[in-house]
């Protein structure tokens, strides 16, 4: 059963930048795609971006290129770097296992992993 | 602001259905995923695709979509079901993922 396991820094000043890593155990990097979502308080979610290694990422277009997620499959892992945080950027942030997967004739996208959430404060 | 709307807040009481609803532009062209979450959780997914439910997901959670609006309907709502739902799906552009604000479910 895949898990993921997140960590990085909690506290942050305004201007710096947040780093978080995410996990994979159970299961490989291949074949998903790996995003990060955030949760500002008593928010909804937000989604951050995605990587995939057969395609180019993507990112939500409100962070303004602010963030950079990377991914070793070597070492079974995903980062999220995401520059110049200000205090809207507080945040549960969670690592996140997208799939495809083919039902009724048809191949359907769901996040089906989640990682326990870390939670950022700028 | 986010491109799939949600009411807040829905009540239900014990044993009876309830439907939450999710609307956008996308939805016309795109399935919404929903995901439930309950306080200090990671939220969990309970439904993707036009009505499939994950292994452990209870059959009393289905799923339907008509036009630009997509619904999680509950029928016969138990105590451990109160928590947010949150609708998922593509954006306007189909190259990025967005949710829904989110409703909070309180079972009465």
């Amino acid at each position: 059963q895949v898990q993921l396991h997140q960590w990085g820094a909690g506290l942050l000043k305004p201007s710096e930048t947040l780093s978080l890593t995410c996990d994979v155990s159970g299961g490989s990097l291949s074949g998903y795609y790996w995003s990060w979502i955030r949760q500002s308080p008593g928010k909804g979610l937000e989604w951050i971006g995605e990587i995939n290694h057969t395609i180019k990422n993507r990112y939500n277009p409100s962070l303004k290129s602010r963030a950079t997620i990377s991914g070793d499959t070597s070492k079974n892992y995903f980062s999220l770097e995401l520059k110049s945080v200000t205090a809207a950027d507080t945040a549960v942030y969670y690592c996140v296992r997208g799939a495809f997967v083919w039902t009724d004739f048809y191949y359907y996208f769901h996040m089906d992993v989640w990682g326990q959430g870390s939670t950022v404060i700028v | 602001s986010s491109e799939l709307t949600q009411d807040p807040a829905v009540s239900v009481a014990l044993g009876q259905t309830v439907r939450i609803t999710c609307q956008g532009d996308s939805l016309r062209d795109y399935n919404a995923t929903w995901y439930q979450q309950k306080p200090g959780q990671a939220p969990s997914l309970v439904l993707y695709g036009k009505n499939s439910r994950p292994s452990g997901i209870p059959g009393r959670f289905s799923g339907s979509s008509s036009g630009n609006t997509a619904s999680l309907t509950i029928t016969g709502a138990q105590a451990g079901d109160e928590a947010d739902y949150f609708c998922n799906s593509r954006d306007s552009s189909g190259n990025h993922w967005v949710f829904g604000g989110g409703t909070k479910l309180t079972v009465l």
